[in-house]
């Protein structure tokens, strides 16, 4: 089956940490892309990429990094400098960025502070 | 300013009812609409997608509509399942990539 997985499904970071989200797809999408889900609000875009060694910043990218080594591949990092990293991180994939068609997405990381 | 706002916030029906959720925008310039079900710790799951050109969109028991002069979308869900039970959020896009993601609706399904 085509899809998204995401890893793990909950990660604990204690202060002064940095903790590495994965995500892989087997899509085949050039797209990828990385949200934040706070209760009451709209996921939020941190990193998107459009092709391999490329990525964008997105809305919240302070305190986040990526990297886009693989096409399949794309993590993010949260850093000590996310100083309220608790939420649920979001990855989507699509065919490209400005295709009609819609968002992949996996089934999510929820972060906490130990 | 872009924005999507849904109603209500939440909204509790006894199975087999129909229900109707809001979706008001001000999203300019407009490129499409989607509805996404999201069940509770799992990623969204695209219903619909409907662009500037369309006025609805079903998916089984599932009916977008899209009036784009009014920039408003609802999503009407046809003899609710316990399954049913589930976030739906209104998603917009603009005439390049950028999406913008309303709050979502929490739909409760009783028996």
């Amino acid at each position: 089956d085509g899809g998204i997985t995401q890893s793990p499904k909950y990660l604990f970071r204690k202060e002064g940490q940095n903790v590495t989200l994965s995500c892989e797809q087997n899509l085949n999408h050039d797209a990828m892309y990385w949200y934040r889900q706070d209760p009451g609000q709209g996921l939020r875009l941190i990193y998107y990429s459009q092709i391999v060694n490329d990525f964008q910043k997105g809305d919240i990218a302070e305190g986040y990094s990526v990297s886009r080594e693989k096409k399949e591949s794309f993590p993010l990092t949260v850093t000590s400098a996310q100083k309220n990293p608790t939420a649920f991180y979001l990855c989507a994939s699509s065919i490209d960025l400005y295709s009609n068609q819609p968002q992949h997405f996996g089934d999510g990381t929820r972060l906490s502070i130990l | 300013k872009n924005q999507v706002e849904q109603s209500p916030q939440s909204l509790i029906i006894l199975e087999g009812k129909n229900c109707t959720l809001q979706c008001n925008y001000t999203v300019s310039p407009f490129s499409n609409l989607r509805w996404y079900k999201q069940d509770t710790g799992r990623g969204p799951v695209s219903l619909t997608i409907m662009t500037f050109s369309e006025n609805t969109k079903s998916n089984g028991r599932y009916t977008a509509t899209l009036d784009a002069d009014t920039k408003q979308s609802s999503l009407h869900i046809t003899a609710s399942q316990l399954s049913d039970s589930a976030s739906y959020i209104c998603v917009v896009t603009t005439g390049g990539f950028k999406t913008i993601f309303g709050a979502g609706t929490r739909l409760f399904v009783k028996a």
